[in-house]
């Protein structure tokens, strides 16, 4: 079966303008995260959704950053009023069930640049 | 504080060379390790785990809880092998689960 499909793989966008970063989990997994990963840096946890509430959103480093999941099963990112500073890749990945121990599998990132 | 620490950006060996990629943590509790991989132009994928206690690609990990590392080994290593390379750990957090990685290790096998 297909594995975790991020869209757009590629995003250029204007500081100050919207985006929304799409993530499709693998079909059946109920955990999903997303991960922000700076040049030279690992990846950085952002929000984790167990179903289609955020269980921990304690990694979103302000208020320009949401994310909603509101069937379970896509989830999108949305950044508003974007700053240069958003510049990275955008990782998201899911799990079967999000326990402690479950492999995440993981998308092939969205690259998002402000210019 | 939750932290993973991987102390080289860069390694280079040479094939058949023995390889450590070296990484220590920071948590309390008991955390699950975990060594993801990412090679050229593929996404970020696991590794090995310890729970699992196996070896893959010829790769283990052994957990030292003394000393909060969880260093990556292989005897001989191969082109192939190099990637880069995330020590990360799975721990509790409430009733969530998150993974927390390091900064990364570049390999390069050379021939």
């Amino acid at each position: 079966g297909a594995g975790v499909s991020q869209t757009p793989s590629n995003k250029v966008t204007e500081k100050g303008k919207y985006v929304e970063l799409r993530c499709d989990p693998i079909s059946g997994h109920t955990a999903l995260y997303w991960y922000r990963q700076s040049l030279g840096q690992g990846p950085e946890f952002l929000i984790y959704f167990q179903g289609t509430g955020a269980a921990d959103d304690s990694g979103l480093p302000n208020d320009r950053f949401f994310a909603v999941r509101p069937e379970g099963s896509v989830s999108t990112l949305k950044i508003q009023r974007t700053e240069r500073g958003d510049s990275a890749v955008y990782l998201c990945a899911s799990s079967p069930s999000g326990g402690m121990n479950t492999e995440a599998f993981f998308g092939q990132g969205t690259r998002l640049t402000v210019v | 504080a939750q932290r993973v620490t991987q102390p080289e950006k860069l390694l280079s060996v040479f094939k058949g060379a023995p390889v450590e990629l070296k990484c220590n943590y920071s948590y309390s509790g008991s955390p699950e390790l975990f060594w993801y991989v990412q090679y050229s132009r593929q996404r970020l994928q696991l590794l090995l785990r310890h729970i699992s206690r196996e070896s893959i690609k010829g790769f283990t990990a052994d957990l030292n809880k003394g000393e909060t590392s969880f260093h990556l080994k292989k005897p001989f290593a191969q082109e192939e092998d190099s990637a880069m390379y995330y020590c990360a750990l799975s721990g509790s957090s409430g009733r969530t689960y998150k993974y927390i990685f390091g900064t990364g290790t570049r390999l390069k096998v050379l021939a």
